[in-house]
């Protein structure tokens, strides 16, 4: 059960697209179609905004997808927006009903 | 409202025990996994424990095998988390989780605090 590597921060300007990856293995990314993202803000729980590597949940804005390509799953905000600053999370099954997240990557809206 | 409270949390000598609560309210917490997470203040996110419909499969994060154990009783609409043998490192925010689908956690309560320190 070793946590998924994400970057530490990302950042970009209002408007622009950001996208962060979460590198896993052939026993949890790799392996499977859980994959799930969260938002973080501070002092709040977690909000998931993709399950099933590039679902939605409703409410969720359009400008969050996601994706998988072998062992790395990615997260990419489109029109970035002030609000959108936050921690995010990624997480993945990893087999015989356990599960693994990522380390967080905190986005940064300059 | 639909919504998840945890409760339970406190300040614990390491080798003690606690038992923590989550309420479900406006769902029917039957047709749910449940699952906890827990984060340490500043850190990130850590799976803990997962639990099926009725009770009959569990598993747990291998930090926490057979030191913690979940439960839940659908009928009183509560999930509960003993933690026995705590230790330093268990110190940390914990968070129940609704489960949509394999691992998607589309609700989550605000989280219980719990300190183990001596």
């Amino acid at each position: 059960q070793s946590a998924l590597t994400q970057p530490r921060s990302v950042s970009g300007s209002p408007g622009q697209s950001v996208t962060i990856s979460c590198t896993g293995s052939s026993s949890d990314i790799g392996g499977y179609k859980f994959v799930s993202w969260y938002q973080q803000r501070p002092g709040k729980a977690p909000k998931l905004i993709i399950y099933h590597v590039t679902e939605r949940p409703s409410g969720v804005p359009g400008r969050f997808s996601g994706s998988k390509s072998d062992n790395t799953a990615s997260l990419t905000v489109s029109g970035l927006q002030a609000e959108d600053e936050a921690d995010y999370y990624c997480c993945a099954y990893a087999g015989d009903f356990t599960w693994v997240f990522g380390g967080g990557t905190k986005l940064t809206v300059l | 409202e639909v919504q998840l409270e945890e409760s339970g949390g406190g300040l614990v000598q390491p080798g003690g025990s606690l038992r923590l609560s989550c309420a479900a309210s406006g769902f029917t917490l039957g047709d749910h996994w449940m699952f906890w997470v827990r984060q340490v203040p500043g850190k990130g996110l850590e799976w803990v424990s997962r639990i099926d419909h009725y009770g009959s499969s569990t598993t747990y994060a291998d930090s926490v095998r057979g030191r913690f154990t979940i439960s839940r009783d659908n009928a009183k609409k509560t999930v509960f988390l003993q933690m026995s043998s705590l230790r330093v490192e268990d110190t940390a925010v914990y968070y129940c989780a609704r489960d949509i689908n394999w691992g998607s956690l589309d609700l989550w309560g605000h989280g219980t605090l719990v300190i183990v320190s001596s």
